[in-house]
């Protein structure tokens, strides 16, 4: 069936390096593709999106990859910090009213 | 910076009651949304709410759940006779452009059914 999901639950990375969380989708007719970044006890807060006809987009510290071919959508975070500790969510918009399918998540946890 | 805000943030209830989730949106903000989350898993669409009207429902939204937007600063969810499985977080999201992804989400409330 049509799902957002992502590879890996956990994610581990020493305090410095890069992070890369990765995400596989299936519905090829999403316009936008969204990372979204959930602390403990808070409610999802928005990283960065991209659009269906994009492949890369940057941010600040983030970058987000959107592969058509093999429907993968990754995000890369740099120098990753302590305070990035958090479980990220990929999401794609696939309503007409922008509503948001979301996977299942992935915890990623910064060693000082 | 504006914000989504939620009450009550932590609600438990027995099974069976009616349950009322308050919701204020960012102020100039037109699509409203309520998500909810089991505990340790996905976020899940529950409603969408555009110009006074549903937009779009999941299979969740069942009879049982209602949304308002009784004056022109608050949005609720209503839930009229909760069962165990509607323990969860439940957020609402605000935006104010439907074509991105950017939702603004409040911080939750947790609704737990005894």
């Amino acid at each position: 069936g049509e799902s957002v999901g992502l590879h890996l639950p956990t994610l581990s990375v020493q305090e410095g390096d890069n992070s890369i969380i990765n995400c596989a989708y299936s519905n090829s007719a999403s316009d936008y593709f969204i990372w979204y970044k959930q602390e403990s006890g808070k409610g999802p807060q928005f990283i960065i999106d991209i659009r269906s006809n994009m492949d890369k987009r940057q941010g600040q510290r983030v970058t987000v990859l959107l592969n058509k071919t093999v429907k993968h959508l990754s995000l890369q975070i740099a120098a990753t910090q302590p305070g990035d500790s958090a479980v990220y969510f990929c999401a794609e918009n696939r309503g007409s009213q922008g509503n948001l399918i979301f996977g299942k998540g992935t915890k990623l946890s910064v060693k000082p | 910076e504006p914000e989504v805000t939620q009450t009550p943030s932590h609600q438990v209830t027995q099974m069976g009651q009616e349950v009322i989730l308050r919701c204020v949106p960012i102020s100039n903000h037109l699509y409203f949304y309520w998500y909810r989350q089991i505990l340790g898993q996905k976020v899940e669409f529950l409603v969408s709410f555009y110009n006074n009207e549903i937009s779009e429902k999941s299979e969740i939204f069942d009879d049982q759940f209602s949304v308002e937007r009784p004056d022109g600063s608050n949005f609720t969810l209503k839930i009229r006779s909760t069962k165990l499985e509607d323990s969860a977080m439940y957020f609402c999201a605000s935006s104010g452009n439907r074509n991105t992804g950017e939702l603004f989400f409040g911080e939750g409330s947790r609704l737990t059914v005894l």
